[in-house]
C-alpha cells in the first residue's frame, strides 16, 4: 500500500475565496486523481492530474474553477477557486501505485464554504 | 457512459453473513473494487478482482463476479459491529484508468 497525506484535513472558508489542497504520496505512482464527495453522496472524478502537463478534466469540471498541478510523480495540488456554498464537499486524491492496478485514497479534505 | 448501481441499505445481525450487491454497465471494465468508508473517514481499499476471474477470497471477504450479467457481490462472513460502514463498489475501464463508483451501500450491523 501507500501512505497518502492531504493538507489541510478540513477548512471553513468564505464565499469568493480560494483554497489549495495538497496531496503527497510516499511511493512511486503512475496515476493521480482528484475526486469530490458531496454530502451523503458517492465519489465523482474531477480530473486526472498529469505530471508536468495540464490535467484532464471530466465533464462538468473546468480548469478555471479547479486548477490542478502535478510538478512531480508524488505531489499534486487542487485549488477550489471562487468558492460558493455548493463547493462544500470532501475532496480526495487517489493514486495508482506503479506496477499495480490498485488505487488508494488519501484521507480527504473536508471543505465547508459559508 | 459507465454506470454502477448498488442498493442503498443493508441491515444484518452480528455473526450473520452480509452480501452487498453491485451491477455495472461498462463491458470494458478491467478491475472491480470494493472500498469501505467509516463515518468521517477516507476510503479503505478492501479487495479487488480482475475481470477474468469469477471469485476471490480474502479472509472473511468473498468477491463473486458474474461477467455475463455484469454483477459483482461482496460477502462478509461472521459480520461484526466494526463492519458497520458504507461500502462502495467501483469499476475501472481500460482507457481512462480512473474509477467509476456506485452510490454506496450502508451496512448496519445489529448486536
Amino acid at each position: 500500500s501507500a501512505v497518502i497525506s492531504q493538507k489541510p484535513s478540513r477548512d471553513i472558508c468564505q464565499r469568493g475565496t480560494s483554497l489549495t489542497i495538497q496531496c503527497q504520496v510516499d511511493s512511486q505512482v503512475t496515476m493521480m486523481f482528484w475526486y469530490r464527495q458531496q454530502p451523503g453522496q458517492s465519489l465523482t472524478l474531477i480530473a486526472t492530474a498529469n505530471q508536468g502537463s495540464e490535467a484532464t478534466y471530466e465533464s462538468g469540471f473546468v480548469i478555471d474553477k479547479f486548477p490542478i498541478s502535478r510538478p512531480n510523480l508524488t505531489f499534486s495540488t487542487l485549488t477550489v477557486s471562487n468558492m460558493s456554498p455548493e463547493d462544500s464537499s470532501i475532496y480526495l486524491c487517489s493514486v495508482e501505485l506503479a506496477g499495480t492496478d490498485t488505487q488508494y485514497f488519501g484521507p480527504g479534505t473536508r471543505l465547508t464554504v459559508l | 457512459g459507465e454506470d454502477v448501481e448498488q442498493s442503498l441499505f443493508l441491515s444484518v445481525r452480528e455473526g450473520d453473513s452480509s452480501v452487498i450487491n453491485c451491477t455495472y454497465t461498462d463491458s470494458s471494465s478491467t478491475y472491480l473494487y470494493w472500498y469501505k468508508q467509516e463515518p468521517g473517514a477516507g476510503l479503505q481499499l478492501l479487495t479487488y478482482i480482475f475481470s477474468n476471474m469469477d471469485m476471490k477470497q480474502d479472509q472473511r471477504l468473498t468477491v463473486l463476479l458474474n461477467k455475463k450479467d455484469k454483477h459483482l457481490s461482496l460477502r462478509i462472513a461472521d459480520t461484526q459491529t466494526g463492519d458497520s460502514a458504507i461500502y462502495f463498489c467501483a469499476e475501472k475501464d481500460t482507457g481512462r484508468r480512473a474509477l467509476t463508483f456506485g452510490s454506496g451501500t450502508r451496512l448496519q450491523v445489529q448486536p
